[in-house]
């Protein structure tokens, strides 16, 4: 069973509010990633680390900032919400190994809407 | 093709019925072929990740096949029931991006 969790799992907040998704596991990976989902469309990576202090942007432009200062924590972070952040958040980790072959495990996601 | 994609988008079988669906990759610069059951309101499982060309893996009545060379993997599930009933994502490496890139998913739902 994977231990990795996401808080909050709903959000509603208006237009310009600061607001921080919380990603926390307990497995000591050290890669953790966040996808980004809009209904009927793919995952989209929008940031990753390898690691403390590593933080790396994704395939898709996100005006969101994620920090690494410890291992298990991974928080995504918007400065001021708009109405096109508005989409589901999922954060996901995995063990070290070259390239992709190391299976990822999920959060339950945090649906993001902004008013 | 330069994207990830599966096909069909949604799926209704009825109990008991055998299902399949595809998933279509980039054959160049091949890494690794993941599979991913989501159910509602769950997280993301992964099933399998695949590396070679031929592997076929297992996992209860659902099983998966893989061909790097013609670049696309089935996923097959013998016996459907209705707790199978979920989206089933793909993902694989695209190019020389090293990222692992998803489909949109094959939306399944199984009628008791």
């Amino acid at each position: 069973e994977a231990d990795i969790y996401q808080t909050p799992r709903y959000l509603v907040i208006g237009t310009g509010k600061k607001i921080t998704l919380e990603c926390s596991q307990t497995m000591g990976h050290d890669k953790m990633y966040w996808y980004q989902q809009d209904p009927g469309m793919e995952l989209h990576l929008i940031h990753y680390s390898y690691g403390v202090n590593s933080t790396e942007k994704g395939d898709l432009s996100s005006e969101s900032t994620v920090s690494r200062i410890r291992t298990e924590h991974f928080p995504l972070t918007l400065e001021s919400a708009r109405p096109s952040h508005t989409s589901q958040y999922l954060c996901a980790s995995s063990v070290p190994r070259t390239g992709f072959n190391e299976k990822l495990f999920f959060g339950s996601g945090t649906q993001l809407s902004v008013l | 093709i330069l994207n990830v994609e599966q096909s069909p988008q949604s799926l209704h079988v009825q109990e008991g019925d055998s299902t399949n669906f595809t998933c279509s990759f980039p054959s160049s610069n091949f890494y690794a072929l993941h599979w991913y059951r989501w159910e509602t309101a769950k997280s993301p499982e992964a099933l399998f990740v695949m590396t070679l060309n031929g592997d076929e893996k297992k996992k209860g009545r659902i099983s998966a096949t893989l061909n790097t060379k013609e670049g696309y993997s089935y996923l097959y599930i013998k016996g459907s029931q209705p707790e199978d009933s979920a989206t089933y994502l793909c993902a694989s490496i695209v190019g020389a991006t090293n990222k692992l890139i998803f489909g949109t998913g094959t939306l399944l739902a199984v009628q008791p």
